[in-house]
Formats: structure tokens, C-alpha cells, sequence
């Protein structure tokens, strides 16, 4: 199994361009996750997929939207990036059962900077 | 909303030696989870230890422990016996049940350096 795996590494972006960031998990989880680590801020939550078909706001969803493709991908695009957007991008997933709690895996990142 | 303080934002210790990396947390939900996640400098996160709050034991997951304290709603991490490979940003993080999943929130980090 891969896990969680992010698309691309690396990313430099000019302010205003457009893209999309893939996530892809093969554990056959319910939820998924994209955080943005930024220095001395720790993870904050931009968006999170409960189940297929469903997606909804974190605490930093401003300039972001998600798309939940399947169960197994949920991509983030940045319409128009900003440098604001700056940033290092995780992915992650877990089952979501109200019993029994399952930790989040996470994918590797992607670095992203905006000039 | 929950919020989760790390007030260490950077901790040394000798290898071989014990350190204890502080967290505190806010909440008025009486059943919970508490994670430590590590991210070494590959920047991968890596689980190290959980927590139930209904459970009064705390978990241990080898040369980790944990002092969890539900009352003054404290979750330290311990470390024995240091190693090399501990160094990493440690992260605590609560796990919130809300809206149909489950929701990470993290506190700022604590820079751990191990020294030789």
C-alpha cells in the first residue's frame, strides 16, 4: 500500500496563476484532509471530506476549493494563488466511525511558494 | 472551539537522557482523543502516541509515555532515553467530533534537538 500520496512535491506558482494539488489515498478511508503547515503556526485545517459527495469548510478555507472525486481522491485548487498561499500543503485520511477513532495518515506534502 | 498551547517552542537534551515536552488543551467536551505526532525534516507526520480521555491509564508506546492530566487539561509527552533520531518538531493535537468526522487541531510545535 502507498498510503497517501501527494501530487506534486514542489510547486512555484506566479501570483494570479491557477492549480490544483492531487491527493490520493489507497486505505479505502471515509475522510480526508488537506492542512496547511505554515512557520510557527503549526497545521491548520483548510478543508475536510467526511464521505464521497461531501466536503466542508475548516478554519482556513479562504482562496481554496476541494473537490471530492471518489472515495479515494480529493484534490485542492487555488483559483488565483497569492503569496499569502506560501506554504507547505498536507493531505491526510482516516476512517470516521464514531466508536472506534482512527489516526489521520498523512501524504509527504507539497511545497508551495507564490512569488 | 477547541484551541491546543505548546509553550515550549524549542527543547534540547542529551542523548540518553528524559525530556518532557508540554501541551495544554481547552475544550468543554468530556470524551476525546489526544494525539503527539513527530515530523522529522523529511516533513512526513508520524503518529507517535494517543491518548482516550476516557481512559484514566496513560499510554506508553515504548521509550513514550504520556502524562495526561483531564482535569487541569494537560497532555505531556515524555521521552526517555533520547536518541538521535527523536530530533523533529513535535506537534500535539486533539481530535475533534464534529460535523460527521473527525478533526485534527494542532498546536504550534516544540523543536526538539537531541545533542551527542
Amino acid at each position: 500500500n502507498a498510503g497517501v500520496t501527494q501530487t506534486p512535491k514542489f510547486q512555484v506558482l506566479k501570483t494570479g496563476q491557477s492549480m490544483t494539488l492531487q491527493c490520493a489515498q489507497d486505505m479505502n478511508h471515509n475522510s480526508m484532509y488537506w492542512y496547511r503547515q505554515d512557520p510557527g503556526m503549526g497545521l491548520r485545517l483548510i478543508y475536510y471530506s467526511a464521505s464521497e459527495g461531501t466536503t466542508d469548510k475548516g478554519e482556513v478555507p479562504n482562496g481554496y476549493n476541494v473537490s471530492r472525486l471518489n472515495k479515494r481522491e480529493f484534490s485542492l485548487r487555488l483559483e488565483s494563488a497569492a503569496p499569502s498561499q506560501t506554504s507547505v500543503y498536507f493531505c491526510a485520511s482516516s476512517e470516521n466511525r464514531q466508536v472506534i477513532t482512527y489516526e489521520q495518515y498523512f501524504g509527504p506534502g507539497t511545497r508551495l511558494t507564490v512569488t | 472551539a477547541q484551541t491546543v498551547t505548546q509553550s515550549q517552542p524549542e527543547m534540547s537534551v542529551q542523548e540518553a537522557e528524559t525530556v518532557t515536552l508540554s501541551c495544554t488543551y481547552d475544550t468543554s467536551e468530556s470524551d476525546y482523543y489526544l494525539f503527539w505526532y513527530k515530523q522529522p525534516p523529511s516533513r512526513q507526520m508520524i503518529l507517535v502516541i494517543r491518548q482516550e480521555a476516557y481512559k484514566q491509564q496513560n499510554a506508553t508506546e515504548n521509550r513514550f509515555s504520556v502524562n495526561f492530566q483531564k482535569a487541569a487539561k494537560s497532555f505531556s509527552l515524555k521521552i526517555s532515553d533520547s536518541q538521535l533520531g527523536d530530533a523533529a518538531m513535535y506537534f500535539c493535537a486533539y481530535r475533534t467530533h464534529q460535523g460527521g468526522s473527525e478533526k485534527l487541531v494542532f498546536g504550534k510545535g516544540t523543536k526538539l534537538t537531541v545533542n551527542p
